[in-house]
Protein backbone atom coordinates (compact mmCIF):
# COMPACT_ATOMS: atom_id res chain seq x y z
CA UNK A 1 0.00 0.00 0.00
CA UNK A 2 1.13 3.68 -0.98
CA UNK A 3 2.31 5.69 2.29
CA UNK A 4 3.80 9.31 2.45
CA UNK A 5 5.96 10.07 5.67
CA UNK A 6 6.47 13.53 6.89
CA UNK A 7 7.98 12.69 9.94
CA UNK A 8 8.80 16.08 11.31
CA UNK A 9 5.71 17.14 13.23
CA UNK A 10 6.48 20.80 14.01
CA UNK A 11 9.35 23.54 12.80
CA UNK A 12 10.18 26.62 14.61
CA UNK A 13 12.05 29.18 12.48
CA UNK A 14 13.01 32.56 13.04
CA UNK A 15 11.82 35.02 9.86
CA UNK A 16 14.53 34.96 7.02
CA UNK A 17 15.62 31.51 7.84
CA UNK A 18 15.89 28.58 5.28
CA UNK A 19 13.65 25.63 6.64
CA UNK A 20 13.27 22.48 4.54
CA UNK A 21 10.01 19.91 5.34
CA UNK A 22 11.07 16.73 4.42
CA UNK A 23 8.47 13.52 2.53
CA UNK A 24 8.90 9.92 2.34
CA UNK A 25 6.61 8.01 0.22
CA UNK A 26 6.48 4.04 -0.25
CA UNK A 27 4.54 2.81 -3.72
CA UNK A 28 5.66 -0.03 -6.10
CA UNK A 29 3.64 1.82 -9.06
CA UNK A 30 5.93 3.51 -11.87
CA UNK A 31 3.33 6.26 -12.54
CA UNK A 32 2.38 8.55 -9.54
CA UNK A 33 2.12 12.08 -8.67
CA UNK A 34 3.62 13.62 -5.76
CA UNK A 35 2.14 17.23 -4.33
CA UNK A 36 2.69 19.97 -1.62
CA UNK A 37 -0.18 21.15 -0.28
CA UNK A 38 -0.44 24.35 2.60
CA UNK A 39 -3.07 24.79 4.93
CA UNK A 40 -3.35 28.19 6.31
CA UNK A 41 -5.64 28.64 9.70
CA UNK A 42 -8.56 29.32 7.30
CA UNK A 43 -8.47 25.41 6.58
CA UNK A 44 -8.15 25.72 2.65
CA UNK A 45 -5.41 23.13 1.35
CA UNK A 46 -3.26 25.39 -1.35
CA UNK A 47 -1.44 23.74 -4.24
CA UNK A 48 1.90 24.39 -3.97
CA UNK A 49 3.58 22.18 -6.40
CA UNK A 50 3.27 18.96 -8.29
CA UNK A 51 5.69 16.48 -9.61
CA UNK A 52 5.10 13.12 -11.70
CA UNK A 53 7.14 10.28 -11.63
CA UNK A 54 8.91 10.86 -14.62
CA UNK A 55 10.29 14.38 -14.22
CA UNK A 56 12.69 14.35 -11.78
CA UNK A 57 13.82 17.94 -12.39
CA UNK A 58 14.15 19.96 -9.36
CA UNK A 59 12.86 23.49 -9.54
CA UNK A 60 12.58 27.05 -7.82
CA UNK A 61 9.93 29.24 -7.88
CA UNK A 62 10.79 32.60 -5.65
CA UNK A 63 10.98 31.20 -2.05
CA UNK A 64 10.20 27.80 -3.02
CA UNK A 65 12.39 24.83 -4.35
CA UNK A 66 11.77 21.00 -4.24
CA UNK A 67 13.59 18.07 -3.97
CA UNK A 68 12.61 15.16 -6.08
CA UNK A 69 14.57 11.80 -6.07
CA UNK A 70 13.35 8.62 -7.04
CA UNK A 71 16.54 6.83 -5.97
CA UNK A 72 15.34 7.87 -1.83
CA UNK A 73 11.91 7.78 -2.39
CA UNK A 74 12.39 11.18 -1.05
CA UNK A 75 10.24 14.98 -2.15
CA UNK A 76 11.50 17.53 0.06
CA UNK A 77 10.58 21.50 -0.38
CA UNK A 78 12.56 24.47 0.81
CA UNK A 79 11.34 27.60 1.73
CA UNK A 80 14.12 30.16 1.48
CA UNK A 81 14.50 33.29 3.71
CA UNK A 82 10.92 32.27 5.59
CA UNK A 83 8.39 34.82 6.15
CA UNK A 84 5.67 34.95 9.46
CA UNK A 85 3.34 34.34 6.19
CA UNK A 86 4.76 30.90 5.47
CA UNK A 87 3.09 29.73 8.93
CA UNK A 88 0.84 26.80 8.11
CA UNK A 89 0.61 23.29 8.36
CA UNK A 90 2.48 21.96 5.09
CA UNK A 91 1.39 18.36 3.24
CA UNK A 92 2.89 16.03 1.15
CA UNK A 93 0.44 14.00 -1.05
CA UNK A 94 0.71 11.09 -3.09
CA UNK A 95 -1.35 9.68 -5.92
CA UNK A 96 -1.13 7.11 -8.57
CA UNK A 97 -3.90 6.44 -11.12
CA UNK A 98 -6.90 5.65 -8.35
CA UNK A 99 -7.61 9.30 -8.56
CA UNK A 100 -7.30 9.54 -4.78
CA UNK A 101 -4.95 11.24 -2.59
CA UNK A 102 -2.55 9.59 0.18
CA UNK A 103 -1.32 12.15 2.37
CA UNK A 104 1.39 12.74 5.27
CA UNK A 105 0.48 13.60 8.64
CA UNK A 106 1.36 17.42 7.98
CA UNK A 107 4.49 19.18 9.09
CA UNK A 108 3.05 22.64 10.99
CA UNK A 109 5.50 25.52 10.39
CA UNK A 110 5.82 28.33 12.77
CA UNK A 111 7.93 31.61 11.73
CA UNK A 112 8.24 34.00 14.06
CA UNK A 113 10.26 37.28 14.35
CA UNK B 1 -12.02 31.29 -13.07
CA UNK B 2 -14.31 30.74 -9.61
CA UNK B 3 -12.50 28.19 -7.15
CA UNK B 4 -14.11 25.48 -5.30
CA UNK B 5 -17.35 26.32 -3.48
CA UNK B 6 -18.43 24.21 -0.29
CA UNK B 7 -21.01 25.15 1.72
CA UNK B 8 -22.17 25.77 4.17
CA UNK B 9 -19.09 27.14 5.98
CA UNK B 10 -20.08 25.97 9.24
CA UNK B 11 -22.58 22.79 10.93
CA UNK B 12 -23.42 21.73 14.35
CA UNK B 13 -25.31 18.72 14.31
CA UNK B 14 -26.89 16.24 17.25
CA UNK B 15 -25.47 12.61 17.41
CA UNK B 16 -27.90 10.40 15.62
CA UNK B 17 -29.30 13.52 12.77
CA UNK B 18 -28.22 13.38 9.02
CA UNK B 19 -26.23 16.55 7.52
CA UNK B 20 -25.25 17.00 3.87
CA UNK B 21 -22.88 19.04 2.81
CA UNK B 22 -22.43 20.78 -0.44
CA UNK B 23 -19.40 21.25 -3.30
CA UNK B 24 -19.15 22.81 -6.66
CA UNK B 25 -16.30 22.08 -8.62
CA UNK B 26 -14.46 24.30 -10.51
CA UNK B 27 -16.22 24.81 -14.07
CA UNK B 28 -15.52 22.42 -16.39
CA UNK B 29 -13.77 19.90 -14.09
CA UNK B 30 -15.44 16.38 -13.73
CA UNK B 31 -14.56 14.71 -10.57
CA UNK B 32 -15.29 15.67 -7.27
CA UNK B 33 -13.69 14.12 -4.28
CA UNK B 34 -14.36 13.92 -0.58
CA UNK B 35 -11.76 14.07 2.34
CA UNK B 36 -12.44 14.38 5.98
CA UNK B 37 -9.64 15.76 7.95
CA UNK B 38 -9.33 15.20 12.15
CA UNK B 39 -6.56 15.89 14.09
CA UNK B 40 -6.67 11.95 15.16
CA UNK B 41 -6.82 10.75 11.80
CA UNK B 42 -5.14 13.39 9.47
CA UNK B 43 -6.48 13.91 5.81
CA UNK B 44 -8.35 10.73 5.19
CA UNK B 45 -10.40 9.62 1.21
CA UNK B 46 -13.81 9.56 1.43
CA UNK B 47 -14.88 8.86 -2.30
CA UNK B 48 -14.26 10.53 -5.78
CA UNK B 49 -17.40 10.99 -8.35
CA UNK B 50 -16.87 11.17 -11.92
CA UNK B 51 -19.46 12.15 -14.23
CA UNK B 52 -21.85 11.33 -11.99
CA UNK B 53 -20.31 7.64 -10.96
CA UNK B 54 -18.33 6.77 -7.74
CA UNK B 55 -15.07 6.25 -8.94
CA UNK B 56 -13.31 5.01 -6.36
CA UNK B 57 -14.86 4.93 -2.55
CA UNK B 58 -12.26 4.95 0.87
CA UNK B 59 -12.54 2.77 4.34
CA UNK B 60 -15.43 4.60 5.51
CA UNK B 61 -18.76 3.15 6.78
CA UNK B 62 -22.02 3.16 4.70
CA UNK B 63 -23.14 6.04 6.74
CA UNK B 64 -20.94 7.99 4.32
CA UNK B 65 -22.65 8.79 1.07
CA UNK B 66 -22.31 10.93 -1.56
CA UNK B 67 -23.62 11.73 -5.39
CA UNK B 68 -22.95 13.95 -8.52
CA UNK B 69 -25.29 15.68 -10.45
CA UNK B 70 -25.11 16.40 -14.32
CA UNK B 71 -23.50 19.92 -13.69
CA UNK B 72 -20.27 18.35 -11.84
CA UNK B 73 -22.18 19.61 -8.12
CA UNK B 74 -21.33 17.22 -5.67
CA UNK B 75 -23.37 16.23 -2.05
CA UNK B 76 -21.59 14.49 0.63
CA UNK B 77 -24.32 13.18 3.83
CA UNK B 78 -24.12 11.29 6.28
CA UNK B 79 -26.56 9.73 8.32
CA UNK B 80 -26.89 8.64 11.85
CA UNK B 81 -24.16 10.93 12.97
CA UNK B 82 -21.72 10.31 15.76
CA UNK B 83 -19.48 12.43 17.41
CA UNK B 84 -16.65 11.05 15.96
CA UNK B 85 -17.79 12.76 12.83
CA UNK B 86 -16.71 15.99 13.98
CA UNK B 87 -14.30 16.95 11.51
CA UNK B 88 -13.10 19.85 8.48
CA UNK B 89 -14.62 18.15 5.50
CA UNK B 90 -13.24 19.02 2.82
CA UNK B 91 -13.79 18.71 -1.51
CA UNK B 92 -11.59 18.33 -4.21
CA UNK B 93 -12.26 19.18 -7.90
CA UNK B 94 -10.35 17.65 -10.56
CA UNK B 95 -10.19 17.39 -14.40
CA UNK B 96 -10.33 13.88 -13.63
CA UNK B 97 -7.85 12.32 -16.22
CA UNK B 98 -4.60 11.58 -14.77
CA UNK B 99 -2.75 11.90 -18.29
CA UNK B 100 -3.58 15.35 -18.70
CA UNK B 101 -0.87 17.82 -18.24
CA UNK B 102 -1.95 19.96 -15.65
CA UNK B 103 -3.56 16.84 -13.60
CA UNK B 104 -3.90 18.02 -9.96
CA UNK B 105 -6.83 18.78 -7.39
CA UNK B 106 -7.85 22.54 -6.21
CA UNK B 107 -9.13 22.28 -2.61
CA UNK B 108 -12.43 24.06 -1.49
CA UNK B 109 -12.15 26.12 2.10
CA UNK B 110 -14.06 22.60 3.98
CA UNK B 111 -17.11 22.51 6.12
CA UNK B 112 -16.46 22.25 9.45
CA UNK B 113 -18.79 19.77 11.18
CA UNK B 114 -19.46 19.52 14.92
CA UNK B 115 -21.69 16.81 16.28
CA UNK B 116 -22.76 17.36 19.76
Amino acid sequence: AQKVTQAQTEISVVEKEDVTLDCVYETRDTTYYLFWYKQPPSGELVFLIRRNSFDEQNEISGRYSWNFQKSTSSFNFTITASQVVDSAVYFCAWTGTASKLTFGTGTRLQVTL
Amino acid sequence: KAGVTQTPRYLIKTRGQQVTLSCSPISGHRSVSWYQQTPGQGLQFLFEYFSETQRNKGNFPGRFSGRQFSNSRSEMNVSTLELGDSALYLCASSNGQVAILDYGYTFGSGTRLTVV
